[in-house]
């Protein structure tokens, strides 16, 4: 089936630094996501992302945190600087169309923040 | 919140067992999408049942929903041991772009 790949897998970062996670979503896909999850519990969601724009964002998705999809190439999220509480395994996903269709999502990338 | 009370569970069972894991919400939702995660992976979906169906089968796989009583099941028939997981059900309402997941049931299959 489709494929989402997330680059890392694993990120180990200081407190206080810049880090990006890269996603390279599903080839003809129009709809982009971040969703955070913790230790295996609910996945929380973050933001989604069409057309170059941010559709919407969640209470958790601060003013640290951005993503941008620059021409077409990955869909990243930045956060600068990182927090503690930032530890988590972040999941990329995309769909063809928005609203109530089907998300394909990415491993994850595991991040922590020492 | 948007969830009922039951949303959060785990279970343990004997290959070949039935199984069925309930989501109940609290909110307008226009579709509820059944997704499974094995460990170290993303969530991959199973079902997707809108607002205008009651039941939705692939495979082993039966979905129901009751938008009076805003509940949604999963049942799985003949379970197996790669059917351990954590099951999520995620719902999205009408002009929503973003599924929002339940806390999901652990699933255990015994060999």
């Amino acid at each position: 089936g489709p494929k989402v790949l997330q680059i890392p897998s694993h990120q180990i970062i200081d407190m206080g630094q810049m880090v990006t996670l890269n996603c390279d979503p599903v080839s003809n896909h129009l709809y982009f996501y971040w969703y955070k999850q913790i230790l295996g519990q609910q996945m929380e969601f973050l933001v989604n992302f069409y057309n170059g724009k941010v559709m919407e964002k969640s209470k958790l998705f601060k003013d640290q945190f951005s993503v941008e999809r620059p021409d077409g190439s990955y869909f990243t999220l930045k956060i600068q600087p990182t927090a503690l509480e930032d530890s988590a395994v972040y999941f990329c996903a995309s769909s063809f169309r928005g609203g109530a269709e089907t998300l394909y999502f990415g491993s994850g990338t595991r991040l922590t923040v020492l | 919140s948007q969830w009922g009370e039951e949303n959060l569970q785990a279970l343990s069972i004997q290959e070949g067992e039935d199984v069925t894991m309930n989501c109940s919400y609290k909110t307008y939702t226009t579709v509820v999408q059944w997704y499974r995660q094995k460990s170290g992976k993303g969530p991959a979906q199973l079902i997707l049942i809108r607002s205008n169906e009651r039941e939705k089968r692939s495979g082993r796989l039966r979905a129901t929903l009751d938008t009076s009583s805003q509940s949604s099941s999963l049942s799985i028939t003949g379970t197996l041991a790669t059917d351990t997981a954590v099951y999520f059900c995620a719902l999205t309402s009408g002009g929503n772009y973003k599924p929002t997941f339940g806390k999901g049931t652990s699933l255990v299959v015994h060999p």
